[in-house]
């Protein structure tokens, strides 16, 4: 079982859409948990973090955290072409210094 | 504000040579990992460094190895190089290991 799994996708919407990617993770005592957005041929981009159960919202952007079910998610309302790439979920064990692990990432397109 | 920064961008190497990829983090921060980035995958964690010194390190054999000056900048070195170290080598950083930033990657091939 990976430690980070995402849907490859890809996914595709329509423009002005919601999309919903997905992350379910395997260690029970991870404490923190993020969403990049990666471009083709770019480096990764910090979307949202949360750390807490439930969602937490940023403009566009609402992540949600259910640590009972391993699960966390990333809804993008009012979808644009420019939402399209590949979203990374990471998640890390403990506070501090420990290494976070990434997810393969699960590839967006959303058509005009 | 200074984002994180890499260099070089680009870099061929032949099998068996030795590589040194460079970071400076973003101002302010003082943690700085590297990330191993193969294509179609997620990045992978090589080694965290926190005060001059190696904190956690990933599943990567000791060819790889690192270090951090006392500005906080950042060394990745690779010896021995084989064709499976080629790869998108990316640097964050972060303030105590918090959220990361990364910088634009350096992108590795090996021949």
């Amino acid at each position: 079982q990976k430690e980070v799994e995402q849907n490859s996708g890809p996914l595709s919407v329509p423009e002005g859409a919601i999309a919903s990617l997905n992350c379910t993770y395997s260690d029970r005592v991870s404490q923190s948990f993020f969403w990049y957005r990666q471009y083709s041929g770019k480096s990764p981009e910090l979307i949202m973090s949360i750390y807490s159960n439930g969602d937490k919202e940023d403009g566009r952007f609402t992540a949600q955290l259910n640590k009972a079910s391993q699960y966390v998610s990333l809804l993008i309302r009012d979808s644009q072409p420019s939402d399209s790439a590949t979203y990374l979920c990471a998640v890390r064990g403990n506070t501090g210094g420990f290494k976070t692990i990434f997810g393969a990432g699960t590839r967006l397109f959303v058509k005009a | 504000d200074a984002g994180v920064t890499q260099s070089p961008t680009h870099l061929i190497k032949t099998r068996g040579q030795q590589v040194t990829l460079r970071c400076s983090p973003k101002s302010g921060h003082d943690t700085v990992s590297w990330y191993q980035q193969a294509l179609g995958q997620g990045p992978q964690f090589i080694f965290q460094y926190y005060e001059e010194e190696e904190r956690q390190r990933g599943n990567f054999p000791d060819r790889f190895s690192g270090h951090q000056f006392p500005n906080y900048s950042s060394e990745l070195n690779v010896n021995a190089l084989l064709l499976g170290d080629s790869a998108l080598y990316l640097c964050a950083s972060s303030l105590m290991g918090a959220e990361q930033y990364f910088g634009p990657g350096t992108r590795l091939t090996v021949t």
